[in-house]
């Protein structure tokens, strides 16, 4: 069953530094997703894209945060300058459809230090 | 704002039991609402997509309930199994909005 897949699985970076997560979603899939989860606490939702554009943003997705979608396989998560509290699990999730259930890769685990 | 809740937050029961997990959401324009298993240090695996218009989805073991009016929905496994022990998550996505609402979970335990 084709799967969304995330890389890396750990991503270990300094305060400060710049970092990308990347994620291949389900290939005949249409909307885009980024979602994170601080330890022992809820998914949040990040970011909705869809037709090269983003269509919904979180209030936690400042100017700190941009996404792309460089080509027909890829959609990325960059993150400019990273800080302590960005620590957290991200996970990328694709849909083919709104009325479609949308699917989740297995997460990046994000450690700034 | 959309908030998602969901009773109880841990449940043991053993094995062969039918259970039913609880989520509530406080504002009723609603676009669809999902269903997740998340196991420890694992990404969400769908169940159950139910849309706004529908009362009831149907999975082998598992049927979740949509009641829109009153803000609820329920999960029901029958026969439980080991095998279902993971957190179960409950998402709304709101009317004309493309994200989801999460709860905070309900982690179950099937003892053998």
């Amino acid at each position: 069953e084709p799967e969304v897949t995330q890389t890396p699985s750990h991503q270990v970076t300094q305060m400060g530094q710049e970092v990308i997560l990347r994620c291949v979603p389900i290939s005949n899939h249409l909307y885009f997703y980024w979602y994170r989860q601080i330890l022992g606490q809820k998914v949040e939702f990040l970011v909705s894209f869809y037709n090269n554009e983003i269509s919904e943003k979180s209030e936690i997705f400042d100017d700190q945060f941009s996404v792309e979608r460089p080509d027909g396989s890829n959609f990325t998560l960059k993150i400019r300058s990273t800080k302590l509290e960005d620590s957290a699990m991200y996970f990328c999730a694709s849909g083919q459809t709104l009325n479609q259930p949308q699917h989740f890769g297995d997460g990046t685990r994000l450690s700034i230090l | 704002k959309q908030e998602v809740t969901q009773i109880p937050a841990a449940l043991s029961v053993p094995e062969g039991e039918n259970l039913v997990l609880n989520c509530s959401f406080t504002d009723s324009a609603i676009y669809n609402l999902q269903w997740f298993r998340q196991d420890p240090g694992k990404g969400l695996t769908s169940l159950l997509l139910i849309q706004s218009s529908q009362r009831e989805q149907t999975s082998g073991r598992l049927n979740a309930s949509l009641d829109k009016s009153s803000g609820r929905s329920t999960l029901y496994i029958a026969a439980s199994q080991p095998g279902d022990s993971a957190t179960y998550l409950c998402a709304v996505s709101p009317y004309n909005f493309n994200k989801f609402y999460f709860g905070s979970g309900t982690k179950l335990n099937v003892k053998p």
